[in-house]
């Protein structure tokens, strides 16, 4: 089935600093990622949407030059949380659309980012 | 714009007993449904799926839900809870243009022997 690796699986990073979390999609294109952000024991909120060779288009109250978005190809998307702070701390997902599965979505394992 | 109720955020079984988890949505137009579940510091895995046809669908480790458009309802049921059932679990929907999802609040699902 259709595969998206997540890397890293968790970071812990120091304030100021930026941080790269990558997905994959590992046996098919994908065409369009969705980032999500989760926090404890709370549901996914959708960040961003992007697609491949074009901009991301961002949810109403996302910082879109705090959460940098980058999906260059159709294997690989970046998100980059740049000047990172303790309130950025919090578990972060990727989704891609498989055209294969009749456009279902298929989930990256996530990315525990802790800012210390 | 669509949204998702899950009923209960924590729900309790013994082991071997029925689970059924609550979700209702709103929408204008009939959606697409799903359930996941996430397992603790893990991404998220579908369980099932309901686009057309059949209402009663049958997904892994013997889940299903049945989508009732008059109750505007996608419950999720096991007959029999098992240990490893323990999680996390979301209802969802997407328009039929599989655009984005929309998530509910999840439901812990506790399980005890």
């Amino acid at each position: 089935g259709a595969v998206v690796s997540q890397h890293p699986s968790w970071v812990i990073c120091k304030s100021g600093t930026s941080v790269k979390i990558e997905c994959r999609s590992l046996d098919f294109q994908a065409t369009t990622m969705f980032w999500y952000r989760q926090f404890p024991k709370q549901s996914l909120m959708l960040m961003a949407t992007s697609n491949e060779g074009s901009k991301a288009t961002y949810e109403q109250g996302v910082e879109k030059d705090k959460f940098l978005i980058n999906h260059a190809s159709l294997t690989l998307s970046t998100l980059t949380v740049t000047s990172a702070h303790p309130e950025d701390s919090s578990f972060y997902i990727c989704s891609a659309r498989v055209r294969q599965d009749n456009y279902g979505y298929t989930f990256g394992s996530g990315t525990r980012l802790t800012v210390v | 714009a669509q949204s998702v109720t899950q009923l209960g955020s924590h729900v309790s079984v013994s082991e071997g007993a029925l689970v059924l988890l609550r979700c209702n949505y709103s929408s204008s137009v009939p959606p697409y449904l799903f359930w996941y579940v996430q397992y603790p510091n893990q991404g998220l895995q579908l369980l099932l799926k309901y686009t057309t046809g059949a209402t009663l669908v049958k997904g892994i480790n013997g889940f299903e839900a049945e989508f009732k458009k008059s109750e505007t309802s996608f419950h999720l049921t096991k007959p029999s809870a098992h240990m490893s059932d323990a999680a996390e679990y979301f209802c969802a929907v997407s328009d039929r243009g599989y655009s984005t999802l929309t998530f509910g609040k999840g439901t812990m699902l506790l399980v005890s022997p």
